[in-house]
C-alpha cells in the first residue's frame, strides 16, 4: 500500500544552524504534500504545502522542496530558534483514485540554544 | 469557529470494554478523518469519511469502527478494547481533497 518514509527520526542543531528532514513517498500519484508541526501536548497543525505542479516554495524561514521524479520532498528551515523545536510530519495525498492522506513517522527537531 | 472538537480528553478503559470517542467539527468541511499516535510514531489513518454516509478504511481499521450520519459528527467506536488500542487518537477534518488538515486536541486512550 501506501507508505511515507521520513528521516532523520530525531535531529538536534544549534540555534541559528539549518535542519532539513526528508520524505520519501510510494504512490506515485501522489500530488500533494503538506508538512504539520506539533509541539509537545499539541494537535499537529499545517506549517507549509507544496502542489505537485510546484519544485520549491518558501515561507519567511522554511521551503519545501519536491522532486517529482525521485518521489521525495525535503522541509528546510533556516536559522532555528529555540521556538522551532517540535515534531514535524511530512505527508502525501492524492485526489484521483482512492484517496488518502497518508503521515510519515515523524522528525523530533531539537534546537540547542 | 470551535474548529474540531474531540470529547474525551483522556480516558482509561479496562480490556474488552467498548467506547465511543467523540468528534465533531463547525467548518462545514466534508472530509473527516481518525489517526491515531502511538510514542514516539507517526500518524496512522484509521478510518475517513468523504461525506455524510460515506466511510472508508484507513491503514489501521481493525478493532474500530465509524459512521458518518451527518457534516459535523465522525464518532469512532471501539467494541472489545485491547492493550494494543493503547494511544493518543486525533480527529481531523479538511475541505475537500489534498487540503490542510485541521485537527482536535486529541484523546489519550489508555487500555489495561
Amino acid at each position: 500500500g501506501e507508505n511515507v518514509e521520513q528521516h532523520p527520526s530525531t535531529l538536534s542543531v544549534q540555534e541559528g544552524d539549518s535542519a532539513v528532514i526528508k520524505c520519501t513517498y510510494s504512490d506515485s500519484a501522489s500530488n500533494y504534500f503538506p508538512w504539520y508541526k506539533q509541539e509537545l501536548g499539541k494537535r499537529p497543525q499545517l506549517i507549509i504545502d507544496i502542489r505537485s505542479n510546484v519544485g520549491e516554495k518558501k515561507d519567511q524561514r522554511i521551503a519545501v522542496t519536491l522532486n517529482k521524479t525521485a518521489k521525495h520532498f525535503s522541509l528546510h528551515i533556516t536559522e532555528t530558534q529555540p521556538e522551532d523545536s517540535a515534531v514535524y510530519f511530512c505527508a502525501a495525498s492524492r485526489n484521483s483514485g482512492t484517496y488518502k492522506y497518508i503521515f510519515g513517522t515523524g522528525t523530533r527537531l531539537k534546537v540547542l540554544a | 469557529n470551535a474548529g474540531v472538537t474531540q470529547t474525551p480528553k483522556f480516558r482509561i478503559l479496562k480490556i474488552g470494554q467498548s467506547m465511543t470517542l467523540q468528534c465533531t467539527q463547525d467548518m462545514n468541511h466534508n472530509y473527516m478523518y481518525w489517526y491515531r499516535q502511538d510514542p514516539g510514531m507517526g500518524l496512522k489513518l484509521i478510518y475517513y469519511s468523504v461525506g455524510a454516509g460515506i466511510t472508508d478504511k484507513g491503514e489501521v481499521p481493525n478493532g474500530y469502527n465509524v459512521s458518518r450520519s451527518t457534516t459535523e459528527d465522525f464518532p469512532l467506536r471501539l467494541e472489545l478494547a485491547a492493550p494494543s488500542q493503547t494511544s493518543v487518537y486525533f480527529c481531523a477534518s479538511s475541505e475537500g481533497m489534498n487540503t490542510e488538515a485541521f485537527f482536535g486536541q486529541g484523546t489519550r486512550l489508555t487500555v489495561v
